[in-house]
């Protein structure tokens, strides 16, 4: 089965570093989405692309998050710097605007800033 | 805007009973999908479903059926006989759909879950 890819799994880091999250969406699918899911808010979706481009950052905190698609098999969330509120875990989920492929979810990064 | 409201924080039924899990929806989109997905204790987000709203047949594939209405704005998922490995947290979930033809890979708007719990 293809999958989405996320590392890592867990992230553990104190206030103040930087993080990087990575994500392999499923190869041939052309639309990348970013959730984070909270307690409080549950899911939200923070950025989305599509054939690489940024389609929407609006649910991005602008002034610590960026979110980029370097090549079709790579998306990266990036947080400079950490704060504890950004303790969530982080979704990457892909689709495709073309085939009849519903969007699928990776396993999520945990990510704990203390 | 869209919403999803999910009423049902948490439900709890003994296994081998029925249940069901209300979804009700909010868009001024005429052509929207809709979707259900699973997330168990390990915390993955598991697809079950999609319906785009011209589709308002209703579908069962094993335990698992759906219930969609346009009227009330609902789709509600039925867990028949239900297992152990039912429970977890059931978010619903609505997308627009800017042509019917992308399948509905536009963003989620999410319910905030219902955590259903199957006691043995």
């Amino acid at each position: 089965d293809a999958r989405v890819t996320q590392t890592p799994r867990h992230k553990v880091t104190e206030m103040g570093q930087e993080v990087t999250m990575r994500c392999q969406p499923i190869l041939g699918h052309n639309t990348v989405f970013w959730y984070r899911q909270t307690m409080m808010q549950g899911l939200e979706l923070l950025a989305y692309f599509r054939n690489r481009a940024p389609l929407d950052d609006s649910g991005m905190p602008k002034d610590r998050f960026s979110a980029e698609m370097p090549d079709a098999t790579l998306a990266t969330l990036k947080i400079q710097p950490s704060e504890p509120r950004d303790s969530a875990v982080y979704f990457c989920a892909s689709g495709s605007y073309t085939e009849d492929s519903p969007l699928h979810f990776g396993n999520g990064t945990r990510l704990t800033v203390t | 805007a869209q919403k999803v409201t999910q009423a049902q924080t948490e439900i709890s039924v003994v296994e081998k009973e029925d249940v069901t899990l209300d979804c009700v929806y909010e868009t001024r989109d005429t052509t929207y999908y809709l979707f259900w997905y699973k997330q168990p204790p390990s915390g993955e987000l598991v697809f079950l479903i999609r319906r785009n709203s011209f589709d308002e047949q209703n579908e069962i594939s094993g335990r698992y059926s759906w219930n969609f209405q346009k009227s009330t704005s609902s789709f509600n998922f039925t867990i028949t006989a239900s297992q152990v490995v039912d429970s977890a947290v059931y978010f619903c979930a609505l997308s627009e759909a800017r042509g019917i033809s992308n399948f509905g890979n536009e963003k989620l708007t999410f319910g905030t879950g219902t955590r259903l719990t199957i006691i043995p």
